[in-house]
């Protein structure tokens, strides 16, 4: 079972600053790799797919990079809509399909 | 319009059975796998089950391997989570959802359903 790790867990940002966050696989994924953006009472809504492909809708200032084992998501300018909690999730070899941890992403 | 409809969470006691719905509409709904993912109480993400567009095919966590049996109907738009044996562990929102396109990156999910074991 590939294992998803999320850092950091928690990162505090001003409004219009950069985040960015990482999410590392224990084996490679290729760039089977999605992340997903929760609001607390929310399902999570897919926001990057094939580690750096904008899903439908998704505001270009979200962007993913990385392949193998190393991936980011930079959110460029946080809007005030931005702080949530993001979760990467690898479809590499499943099953089992395998989420990171989270990485919540609060007002500084 | 793309929607998933959960029904059928609730309070079970530990050993129950419950069975939870999901009926889709918007999309060609036998071209799709629908997946099942909880959450539990202030946790991440769990991936549960996968069943193919056809039916035919199953997936299941090691955690819900055996207890947990995911069923759809394509002449409804319906996928059924029937889980059975439940454990406090279980308690968890559910979700269904379906793919963006063939791979498992889940463009659209339903509302979430609470089970409480």
């Amino acid at each position: 079972e590939i294992v998803m790790t999320q850092s950091p867990a928690l990162v505090s940002v001003s409004p219009g600053e950069r985040a960015t966050l990482s999410c590392r696989a224990s084996q490679s994924v290729d760039s089977k790799l999605a992340w997903y953006q929760q609001k607390p009472g929310q399902a999570p809504r897919l926001l990057i797919y094939a580690a750096s492909t904008r899903a439908t809708g998704i505001p270009d200032r979200f962007s993913g990079t990385g392949s193998g084992t190393e991936f980011t998501l930079t959110i460029s300018s946080l809007q005030s809509e931005d702080f949530a909690i993001y979760y990467c999730q690898e479809y590499h070899n499943w099953p089992p399909l395998t989420f990171g941890g989270g990485t919540k992403v609060e007002v500084k | 319009e793309v929607q998933l409809l959960q029904s059928g969470g609730g309070l079970v006691q530990p050993g129950g059975s419950l069975r939870l719905s999901c009926v889709a509409s918007g999309f060609t709904f036998i071209s799709y796998d629908i997946t099942w993912i909880r959450q539990g109480p202030g946790q991440g993400l769990e991936w549960v089950s996968r069943i193919s567009g056809s039916g035919r095919s199953a997936y299941y966590a090691d955690s819900v391997r055996g207890r947990f049996s995911l069923s759809r109907d394509n002449s409804k738009n319906t996928v059924d989570l029937d889980m059975k044996s439940l454990r406090v562990e279980d308690t968890a929102v559910y979700y269904c959802a379906k793919d963006r396109s063939g791979w498992p990156e889940f463009d659209h999910w339903g509302q979430g359903v609470l089970v409480t074991v």
